[in-house]
């Protein structure tokens, strides 16, 4: 079992419409939690970060993490052609840069 | 400011060659992580360095190598390169160790390697 599991969709939705996105992990130690965003051809970037359970929000997007069920969720409100990019989640193993990431959802807003 | 700057931005190399790809960081920023992403595997940390030290690797055979200069610029090295070896390399620079959580990390756009 990988440590992280995403769908990798693609995932096709109208403009306006409500995105969620989702991941599990395995490892019930895990504390924190990323999302980052990649648009084609370009590294990705960090969009918000979680630590333990509850809600985050930044705007447009939400994060949320379960860790009774090991469920981590990025919403989009109120998507816009913009958003269209891979979203990845990410866990940092350690205190150094190693991050473990899902495999990324391909997120494609339609206007 | 100036992000970080990766090259080249492609590559292709034949298998069993040797490729070295250069990251210079943000200015100022000391600590440098690399990344393999591939379609089936993702993105995959192979090391990092900081103050010239690498202070900790993937799951990479030897074949993979890094190094970083005192300017906290990086080179990673790929010997014998297989056809699996083709992938986006991607670098991120971090002002200081334990950057992921502390001081966040930004990436370069990548290297892509194509190995023929």
């Amino acid at each position: 079992q990988k440590e992280v599991e995403q769908d990798p969709g693609p995932l096709s939705v109208p403009e306006g419409a409500i995105v969620s996105l989702n991941c599990t992990y395995s490892n019930s130690a895990f504390q924190y939690f990323m999302w980052y965003r990649q648009y084609s051809r370009k590294g990705p970037e960090l969009l918000m970060y979680t630590y333990s359970s509850g809600n985050k929000e930044d705007g447009r997007f939400t994060a949320q993490v379960d860790k009774s069920s090991k469920y981590i969720s990025l919403f989009i409100r109120d998507s816009q052609p913009s958003d269209s990019a891979t979203y990845l989640c990410a866990i940092p193993l350690d205190q150094g840069g190693k991050l473990i990431f899902g495999q990324g959802t391909e997120l494609s807003v339609k206007p | 400011k100036a992000g970080v700057t990766q090259t080249p931005r492609y590559l292709i190399k034949t298998r069993g060659q040797q490729v070295t790809l250069s990251c210079s960081p943000i200015s100022g920023h000391r600590s440098v992580s690399w990344y393999q992403q591939t379609p089936g595997q993702g993105l995959q940390f192979l090391f990092e360095y900081f103050s010239e030290t690498q202070r900790n690797k993937g799951n990479f055979p030897g074949r993979f190598s890094g190094r970083q200069f005192s300017n906290s610029r990086s080179e990673m090295n790929v010997s014998t390169l297989e056809l699996g070896d083709s992938a986006l390399y991607l670098c991120a620079s971090s002002f200081g160790y334990g950057g992921a959580l502390l001081y966040g990390y930004t990436f370069g756009s990548g290297t892509r390697l194509t190995v023929v």
